[in-house]
């Protein structure tokens, strides 16, 4: 399998630009991770997916952010307007099970992307 | 105070030694714990899982559980410098938990 497929693997934009981040997430999974990875927070879960539904966004940082998952083999972080304070390394991550409590559910993260907002 | 504490060192140590790491936590309902392994620019690998307290050894990886004290460790025997990597910790406290609580990472060098 090829594992969870993250794109663009960097990407570096403007301040006050929109970016999407895209994620193919391994064939089976039924549920869809969003992380987001800095030196001073570490690694957040941002967003869930199950299902293709949206579970829970709690984590997602403000109103800037959104994610969407219209099909079972793709989705979406989308950040608008992007500001200096997103740069970070952000995941996305799949699993057959609902979580990583039992061993046959193993989160499988991406590569991640990149991001620098300048 | 976080809920999942773990020092991010960084920890340096020469090709064969022992490598120890470990994490404390606060919530007593934790019963899943976690080692990750992340390579330099790449996403977060399950390398560990054990449930509950108690040792599980997996080849030159132990995990030890310790509940009452809460505090986990993970110890690399043998090291080598393809262990190389930062050590994340995580946990939840139910098998169909979605969200984990993750340390901040130990970054591991082993020397040659």
């Amino acid at each position: 399998d090829a594992g969870v497929i993250q794109s663009p693997r960097h990407e570096v934009t403007e301040m006050g630009q929109e970016v999407t981040l895209r994620c193919k997430p391994i064939s089976g999974h039924n549920s869809l991770f969003w992380y987001r990875q800095t030196m001073m927070r570490g690694l957040e879960l941002l967003i869930y997916f199950n299902n293709n539904v949206p579970i829970d966004d709690s984590g997602m940082p403000e109103d800037r952010f959104s994610a969407k998952m219209p099909n079972a083999s793709f989705s979406t972080l989308k950040i608008q307007p992007s500001e200096p304070r997103d740069s970070a390394v952000y995941f996305c991550a799949s699993s057959l099970g609902v979580g990583q409590g039992a061993t046959g559910n193993t989160i499988y993260f991406g590569e991640g992307s990149w991001l620098t907002v300048v | 105070q976080k809920e999942v504490e773990q020092d991010p060192g960084p920890l340096s140590v020469p090709e064969g030694a022992i490598v120890s790491l470990n994490c404390t936590y606060s919530n007593s309902a934790f019963q899943y714990f976690m080692w990750y392994r992340q390579y330099s620019r790449k996403g977060p690998e399950l390398l560990m899982y054990t449930y509950s307290s108690g040792n599980k050894e997996d080849g030159r990886f132990t995990a030890q559980v310790d509940k009452s004290s809460k505090y986990i460790s993970l110890f690399i025997r043998d090291s080598q410098p393809s262990d190389s990597a930062t050590y994340l910790c995580a946990m939840s406290a139910g098998s169909n938990d979605y969200k984990l609580s993750f340390g901040a990472g130990t970054t591991v060098t082993v020397r040659a």
